[in-house]
């Protein structure tokens, strides 16, 4: 059974960086599918922000692309995300989720979500 | 692709049927997702494809569309139902867009 853990911090002052890190078990990262991160900032909805291909081929939200950078680690059975400049705006609770299939980009398996709060 | 859901809140009561619907601003053939979140939890999927049930999904969940507007239906609702469903379009990319959400609550 695949399992998603994100961590790292959950408090950040503005204009700092947010440094994520999604752990995957329960299977391999070397294959089809895109691991990618979600988030959801507190009662509202949810926004895709990016995701990245074993490979390392990326696709970013075009809204968040000057701010964002997905990483892998296949060795790790991690993935991560680095989001400069946050602002208040960026406080959300985080999700790293799987695509079912490399073609097919709806989300099968996700994680428990972690809040982010962008603070001075 | 902007999508849109509504209600923004749909009140049923136990045992009833609860129709949702998402509207997508361009074709996105059936390449759309339906997921359930309840409070203080990752969303969940229930349908992919316009209409297939994922693994575990009862058969009260069910999905259709037409055209452009698609339809989640949960035919008798059960407490465990009383969430937020959203849907998410998987047609074209970037972005992957979800629609705003509805809110299943108790009547």
């Amino acid at each position: 059974q695949v399992q998603l853990q994100e961590s790292g911090p959950g408090l950040l002052k503005p204009s700092g960086t947010l440094s994520l890190t999604c752990t995957m078990s329960g299977g391999s990262m070397n294959i089809s599918k895109w691991w990618t991160w979600i988030r959801q900032s507190p009662g509202k909805g949810l926004e895709w922000i990016g995701a990245i291909y074993h490979t390392g081929d990326t696709e970013y939200n075009p809204s968040l692309k000057s701010r964002v950078t997905l990483s892998v680690d296949k060795s790790k059975n991690e993935f991560s995300l680095k989001m400069t400049s946050v602002t208040a705006a960026d406080t959300a609770v985080y999700y790293c989720a799987r695509t079912a299939m490399a073609n097919r980009r709806y989300f099968d398996y996700w994680g428990q979500g972690t809040l982010v709060t962008v603070s001075s | 692709i902007v999508l849109i859901q509504s209600p923004a809140t749909l009140s049923v009561s136990p045992g009833e049927r609860a129709t949702l619907s998402c509207r997508a601003s361009q074709s996105v053939s059936s390449n759309l997702a339906w997921y359930q979140q309840r409070p203080g939890q990752a969303p969940r999927l229930l349908i992919y494809s316009s209409s297939t049930r994922a693994a575990g999904i009862p058969a009260r969940f069910s999905g259709s569309v037409s055209g452009t507007e698609f339809t989640l239906t949960i035919s008798s609702l059960q407490s465990e139902d009383f969430a937020v469903y959203y849907c998410q379009q998987y047609n074209t990319w970037p972005p992957l867009t979800f629609g705003g959400g509805t809110k299943v609550e108790i009547k």
